[in-house]
Order: structure tokens, then C-alpha cells, then sequence
């Protein structure tokens, strides 16, 4: 079962912050967060195992809450680059090495 | 440069027309996977592999085959395909599993018609 995203879409202004959350309803080993931008292959932003750890790509941050089964992503003062589409790609611990990625959401950052 | 290729990059077919889509990377990596993109849906594994001769299903593998005779290649074969298969298909590979980053190749606009 894919993971669940929110929100669908967002829409920021430049140098606002949003969050982006991922949830699951299994029990997570790991967590990863891509951003695809339109026309192009995704690209790896971070991973986060199960420890409960947060991590840091840039401005871009993303905690992982492995008893509640999600993840969130942090865009902090976003700039225009930061505008893309954004999956976060799970692993629970029943199904070892197995992706299963959310929907996604989409992100524009306006100037 | 390291890299994941993926051809062809656009193709038009139609029912029942047996196609091969090949995946080339050029890290050693020893994970390699398949992934179908539907808008509203995100990425669906179809197979992955975990090395040469090992290969498992994903999510979504009804409809598809693969191989890996090789560790470069992991080809996706489609023996008959059928209009619920138009889809954008992304080749992925890492090191050696799921804890590393995937590097993903530019992706195959599939149309069935």
C-alpha cells in the first residue's frame, strides 16, 4: 500500500517555508525523499532509516517519526529551484528492499 | 559519467506487439529496479534486482518480465502488451540495495495503442 501524501500541491512565495508530510500504515525501516522536476528523471534528496533521525540537504530538512509512521520534509526559505514535484519512497520492514513511493506533491515557488 | 540509460526513450506500439525496453547503468551498481509513473499515482515498483540472476516483483509487475544476465543490464520486456501499460518508465539503480541513493535513468514514454 503507497504511502500518503499531503498536501497535493502547494503554492509559496520565495523565502517562505512549507512542510510536506508522508504517512504510512506499516511500520517503516526507512524513508526516502526525491524531487522530480517536469520532464526529468527524479532525483535523490536524503534518506532516513529508522532511529528516528533528521537530516539535512541544504535548506531542505526532512525528520522521520518511525512510531507514528511518517515522515515530514522541511523546505525553509524556499527558493525558485526548490519548485518540483516531491515523493517520499518507503520501506517497511515486512517487504525488505521493496520502494513503495507516495503520490507525490507539487510545489511552486513564485518570485 | 555515471549514469542510467534507458531505450528507447519514446515509443508508440501497439496490442499485443512484444517490446523490450533496456536499462544500462555504468556504476557496478548491484540494485537495479523498475518503476512506472501515472499521473496522480507517483512511482510503482514493477521488479527490482538485487544482483545477477536474482530479481523480484515489485508492486505492479503483472504484464512484465525482466532479466539480469548481466549486472549492467536490466532490461524490461512487455510480451504482450495491452493500452492499460501506457506509461512513463523509469530504470533505477544503487550500491547494493535500498539504503542508498537510486540514480534514475531519463525515463520511456510508453503509448499502447
Amino acid at each position: 500500500q503507497q504511502p500518503v501524501q499531503s498536501p497535493q500541491a502547494v503554492i509559496l512565495r520565495e523565502g517562505e517555508d512549507a512542510v510536506i508530510n508522508c504517512s504510512s500504515s506499516k511500520a517503516l525501516y526507512s524513508v526516502h525523499w526525491y524531487r522530480q522536476k517536469h520532464g526529468e528523471a527524479p532525483v535523490f534528496l536524503m534518506i532516513l532509516l529508522k532511529g528516528g533521525e533528521q537530516k539535512g540537504h541544504d535548506k531542505i530538512s526532512a525528520s522521520f517519526n518511525e512510531k507514528k509512521q511518517q515522515s515530514s520534509l522541511y523546505l525553509t526559505a524556499s527558493q525558485l529551484s526548490y519548485s518540483g514535484t516531491y515523493f517520499c519512497g518507503t520501506e517497511n520492514e515486512a517487504a525488505g528492499n521493496k520502494l513503495t513511493f507516495g503520490g507525490g506533491t507539487r510545489v511552486l515557488v513564485k518570485p | 559519467e555515471a549514469q542510467v540509460t534507458q531505450n528507447p526513450r519514446y515509443l508508440i506500439t501497439v496490442t499485443g506487439k512484444k517490446l523490450t525496453v533496456t536499462c544500462s547503468q555504468n556504476m557496478n551498481h548491484e540494485y537495479m529496479s523498475w518503476y512506472r509513473q501515472d499521473p496522480g499515482l507517483g512511482l510503482r515498483q514493477i521488479y527490482y534486482s538485487m544482483n545477477v540472476e536474482v530479481t523480484d516483483k515489485g508492486d505492479v509487475p503483472e504484464g512484465y518480465k525482466v532479466s539480469r544476465k548481466e549486472k549492467r543490464n536490466f532490461p524490461l520486456i512487455l510480451e504482450s502488451p495491452s493500452p492499460n501499460q501506457t506509461s512513463l518508465y523509469f530504470c533505477a539503480s544503487s550500491l547494493s540495495g535500498t539504503l542508498q541513493k537510486q540514480y534514475f535513468g531519463p525515463g520511456t514514454r510508453l503509448t499502447v495503442t
